[in-house]
């Protein structure tokens, strides 16, 4: 009953680096988001996807990339780190978007705190 | 454009006393989905509650109801008989009919007193 698994859960990271947040869910939702919160603010959407080789942006899409290889696995790329990307990222996943039967509810991992030096 | 407002950064409340945390929201969509998550100090966002806006009658879960009033495009969460557990950041959240969308509020902090 795993759930969304995200890796690493802690990263530090040198300005213009690279690296990829792991996410991989278990529970055969076809709808997987990412989330960065900042603090004091409320998560903002960085991509999202609606199934396997489809992906779209979000409202801060600038400076990651994103992959949907299979159903389970939705990475996240930081290509050449920032200080502005220093953030607490979220991998989230839904069932549906159905609003009547409530299967749109998001299921989150337990967060990956990246910082940018 | 869609808006999710929490007005209360911090709120207070002693131990088995109820507590209304306010939402209101801002969309013009005909159809639309209202969540609560609740953000304890470990990091993990927890799904509290949903409510469609097509329901007529309010959502409850357990000690957790949302107080739905469509004409005030209000969504607030009421925690009933406050446990020290129920400390933590609480987040109100909206969804669009289409669905791949959720705005979140900035979230306020709840602090239960023994």
């Amino acid at each position: 009953n795993a759930g969304v698994t995200q890796t690493p859960k802690f990263r530090i990271l040198k300005i213009g680096q690279s690296m990829t947040l792991q996410c991989t869910q278990d529970m055969n939702h076809n709808y997987m988001y990412w989330y960065r919160q900042d603090p004091g603010m409320g998560l903002k959407l960085i991509y999202y996807s609606v199934g396997a080789g489809i992906t779209d942006k979000g409202e801060v899409p600038n400076g990651y990339n994103v992959s949907r290889s299979t159903t389970e696995d939705f990475p996240l790329r930081l290509e050449l780190a920032a200080p502005s990307q220093t953030s607490v990222y979220f991998c989230a996943s839904s069932r549906s978007w159905s609003l009547v039967t409530g299967a749109n509810v998001l299921t989150f991992g337990a967060g990956s705190r990246l910082t940018v030096l | 454009a869609q808006k999710i407002t929490q007005t209360q950064p911090g709120m207070f409340v002693q131990e088995k006393e109820a507590v209304t945390l306010d939402c209101t929201y801002d969309t013009s969509d005909p159809s639309y989905g209202l969540f609560w998550y609740k953000q304890p100090s470990s990091g993990e966002m927890i799904f509290l509650i949903y409510q469609g806006s097509y329901d007529q009658q309010n959502a409850t879960e357990g000690r957790y109801s949302l107080n739905f009033q469509k004409a005030r495009k209000s969504a607030n969460l009421v925690i009933s008989a406050s446990q020290l557990g129920d400390s933590a950041m609480y987040f109100c959240a909206m969804s669009r009919d289409t669905g791949n969308q959720f705005y979140f509020g900035t979230g306020t902090s709840l602090t239960v007193i023994p």
